[in-house]
């Protein structure tokens, strides 16, 4: 089955970057999708189609793509931003849809 | 407004089964997708089944093919996840997720329902 693998943690102190990557095969064909969840709550899209941000997120959240990786960037870091990061695509014929295993993001 | 509202949650023994349902309200429901996901107890969110429009294509997760069966009303605006033969391991929330039209983002997600499968 596809799989998607993304680290399990990253850590950066108030005001730096955060890089949080997710890699799979099918990525150069099928469009990544992050999404922000924290405790006890639903996830909540930050990035799409690998670099669109939807309005109401933050202009510090940005994505890109090389190859069969993405990568979610989160620039100038804020205690808020504190939250588990999961990456998001399909296989490369789109009928399967899977996630990453999950960042979680910590502010130091 | 946009809202998706899960039920059906609960404590089941193992080799139950139970029936999940989400009603969708503040947009036309046959026009979008709509998927399953779930997420264990301190685990990360595994994507469940979808079902694109008009029931003319389903797909499951490897995990639960052949227990799980997804489908939906479009008249009581209605998605539904038939579970069958549950385990241990498939404790977990489950949230119901609609597709952005054109892409396999899941811009809306319901809170959650929870199903517990213990003796």
């Amino acid at each position: 089955s596809y799989e998607l693998t993304q680290p399990p943690s990253v850590s950066v102190s108030p005001g730096q970057t955060a890089r949080i990557t997710c890699s799979g095969d099918a990525l150069p064909k099928q469009y990544a999708y992050w999404y922000q969840q924290k405790p006890g709550q639903a996830p909540v899209v930050v990035i799409y189609k690998d670099s669109e941000r939807p309005s109401g997120i933050p202009e510090r959240f940005s994505g890109s793509s090389s190859g069969t990786t993405v990568t979610l960037t989160i620039s100038g870091v804020q205690a808020e931003d504190e939250a588990d990061y999961y990456c998001q695509s399909a296989d490369s014929r789109g009928r399967y849809k899977v996630f990453g295993g999950g960042t979680r993001l910590t502010v130091l | 407004e946009v809202q998706l509202e899960e039920s059906g949650g609960g404590l089941v023994k193992p080799g139950g089964s139970l029936r999940l349902s989400c009603v969708a309200s503040g947009f036309t429901f046959n026009d979008y997708s709509m998927n399953w996901v779930r997420q264990a107890p301190g685990k990360g969110l595994e994507w469940v089944a979808s079902i694109f429009s008009s029931s003319n294509y389903i797909y499951y997760a490897d995990s639960i093919r052949g227990r799980f069966f997804i489908s939906t009303d479009d008249a009581k605006n209605s998605l539904y996840l038939q579970m069958y033969s549950l385990t241990a391991e498939d404790t977990a929330v489950y949230y119901c997720a609609r597709d952005s039209e054109g892409s396999y983002q899941m811009d809306y997600w319901g809170q959650g329902t929870l199903v517990t499968v213990s003796s």
